[in-house]
């Protein structure tokens, strides 16, 4: 059980495209989910939250209007980067918990999206 | 907000060996998590564990939360055991968002 999925695994798009990831918790349904984003050799920094059907919660230093999330049903959210720059490039992780309201969450992991921005 | 540390940042033993991975934090923690991400970047989860002992195989982890301390213990290594093993931690006030400590990168040996 737990199982998320993201879609794609990797993508490669041009400077000024926008990139839509989408991550589905495919056996439970899904109060919260969370997009990180990790760095090579590096930790994974989380971008926001988000819970269905409210507005997410982004971090600070995370640009709200370049990263747009959506979380319309409890087995879906989609995290859209808008005109991609190479910057941007970097593998984005999404997870999911069925836990709210009393704050802890046991989280389960997608795959990752491995995002090239050329 | 919460610092998580983890030791030690790289760990390199032949296969068969037992190791032990730490994770400290500086304060009280509402949940705390020990993740395995494998070489692929897949994080598969091992523990939910804010306090107390679990059992899982050849893992086990122990968290003594009044000494804000977790650790992860694994026996009779294997190759498929390496990797970046990660703890993640959420602290008790309101606004506290979930902290990753940097991992350890276990490397087992053939």
């Amino acid at each position: 059980g737990a199982v998320v999925s993201q879609h794609p695994s990797r993508v490669i798009c041009k400077s000024g495209t926008s990139v839509k990831i989408e991550c589905r918790s495919l056996d439970f349904q899904a109060t919260t989910m969370f997009w990180y984003r990790q760095f090579p050799k590096q930790s994974l920094m989380l971008m926001a939250t988000s819970n269905e059907g409210s507005k997410a919660t982004y971090e600070q230093g995370v640009e709200k209007d370049k990263f747009l999330i959506n979380h319309a049903s409890l087995t879906l959210s989609t995290l859209t980067v808008t005109s991609a720059h190479p910057e941007d490039s970097s593998f984005y992780i999404c997870s999911a918990s069925n836990e709210r309201g009393t704050r802890t969450y046991e989280q389960y992991f997608g795959p990752g999206t491995r995002l090239t921005v050329t | 907000g919460i610092q998580v540390e983890q030791s030690p940042p790289d760990l390199i033993l032949q296969e068969g060996a037992n190791s032990t991975l730490r994770c400290n934090f500086s304060d009280s923690v509402n949940n705390l998590q020990w993740f395995h991400q494998n070489p692929w970047g897949q994080l598969i989860n091992l523990f939910y564990i804010p306090s107390g002992t679990k059992q899982n195989g050849r893992l086990s982890a122990t968290t003594v939360a009044t000494e804000r301390y977790s650790l992860l213990y694994i026996s009779s290594s294997q190759t498929t055991d390496s990797g970046v093993y990660f703890c993640a931690v959420e602290g008790m006030n309101r606004d506290d968002k979930i902290i990753f400590g940097k991992g350890t990168r276990l490397h087992i040996l053939p």
